[in-house]
Parts: C-alpha cells; sequence; structure tokens
C-alpha cells in the first residue's frame, strides 16, 4: 500500500527531554513537510525539504530540527528549546513544485 | 490581516441542503487552492484543487474561485451527516511555485443535522 506513515500516534515527553517523530512515505514524492496543529488552529508550517540533504525553516521553526538523508523519511525532532510542545503533528508529502500535499495520520504530542 | 482567512462557525446546515464554505485570501499573486476534510481527531484529507478562475464540480462538491475579488469557496450540495468536519482552505502564495509551501486557514466546522 502506497501512503505516508507517522509513529508513534501518541508520544509524551517530560521537561527537558528531546523527541523525535517519525514520517515514512513511500510514495515517491520528492517534498515533505511538517507542520503543527494546536487545537481549534489551522496548521502552520515548521519545516519542509523539496529534496534529499536539503531543508528550510517554515514560520515556526524554533525549537524544532530536522534532517532528509532518504527520500522517504522526514523526522521531526523536538527540542527542549521548545516550551510550548503540545499540539497535534502533521507530516505531509508531495511530487513537488505546487502540486496537492498528502497527510500522514499524524502524532499527537503530550507534556508530562 | 490573515494570510487566509476562514469564519470558524460553526456552520448548521439540515441534511440535504446546500452548505457553503468561504475563504478569501491576502496575496493577489496566489496561484493554487486547495480544500481539505478534517474530521476530529483526524489528518487532513484533500476535497478538491482549483487553479484557475470558475468552477470546478467532482460529484457533491464544487469550488469556485475568483482571483479578482480574492475568494475562494466551496459548495457542498446535498449535505450529509458525514460531511460534519472542519473544512481546511489553503493557499500557495506568491514566490511558493518551487517549494510548494501552503498557507492554511483556521478552518469553518460544518455540522450537518439529521
Amino acid at each position: 500500500d502506497g501512503g505516508i506513515t507517522q509513529s508513534p500516534k501518541y508520544l509524551f515527553r517530560k521537561e527537558g527531554q528531546n523527541v523525535t517523530l517519525s514520517c515514512e512515505q513511500n510514495l515517491n514524492h520528492d517534498a515533505m513537510y511538517w507542520y503543527r496543529q494546536d487545537p481549534g488552529q489551522g496548521l502552520r508550517l515548521i519545516y519542509y525539504s523539496q529534496i534529499v540533504n536539503d531543508f528550510q525553516k517554515g514560520d515556526i521553526a524554533e525549537g524544532y530540527s530536522v534532517s532528509r538523508e532518504k527520500k522517504e523519511s522526514f523526522p521531526l525532532t523536538v527540542t527542549s528549546a521548545q516550551k510550548n510542545p503540545t499540539a497535534f503533528y502533521l507530516c505531509a508529502s508531495s511530487p513537488g513544485g505546487q502540486e496537492t500535499q498528502y497527510f500522514g495520520p499524524g502524532t499527537r504530542l503530550l507534556v508530562l | 490581516q490573515k494570510e487566509v482567512e476562514q469564519n470558524s462557525g460553526p456552520l448548521s446546515v439540515p441534511e440535504g441542503a446546500i452548505a457553503s464554505l468561504n475563504c478569501t485570501y491576502s496575496d493577489r499573486g496566489s496561484q493554487s487552492f486547495f480544500w481539505y476534510r478534517q474530521y476530529s481527531g483526524k489528518s487532513p484529507e484533500l476535497i478538491m484543487s482549483i487553479y484557475s478562475n470558475g468552477d470546478k464540480e467532482d460529484g457533491r462538491f464544487t469550488a469556485q474561485l475568483n482571483k479578482a475579488s480574492q475568494y475562494v469557496s466551496l459548495l457542498i450540495r446535498d449535505s450529509q451527516p458525514s460531511d460534519s468536519a472542519t473544512y481546511l482552505c489553503a493557499v500557495n502564495p506568491p514566490g511558493s511555485s518551487n517549494t510548494g509551501k501552503l498557507i492554511f486557514g483556521q478552518g469553518t466546522t460544518l455540522q450537518v443535522k439529521p
């Protein structure tokens, strides 16, 4: 089956801890994106990548880091510098350019 | 002024009626427009994309784009209770042709009552 997978579904972070959210796609898409969604809000772009080994900051990159070592994978690390990490994190991919973005099922991050 | 604006709702319509969802955007050079549906606790799924002025129909859904007035709308005919969800409008702003960067509105919650 082709698609985008995110893991885990729920993640709990202790204060001062870094956590990594996984995003994998087998759609052969060049572009991948990370968004954050807070309750009652739209999606805000954290980071995006158009090609392997290259990525750019989105609108709210502070406190987050990413890597793009493989075309299929775009993990997001929420660092201890992100003081308000509780949110629904969504990964998306697209063939590139202005093509449609398709979303994974999301990871809900909660702070203990 | 927000870049992409939607009325948060809720918009309540009776089953079988037409639901009309509206979205305005601030960047006049925006070129690609998308409507996503998001059920509570789930991720967004694409409903429609539209790139040129006019109407685009897909089943019960019609997207309407008016670049001169900077708005895009989504009409849902014969609304069903299963259409109850939040509808997100997304826009490719100018300069995003290579990045695919999208700006999302906050979404409109639609409630279809049996």
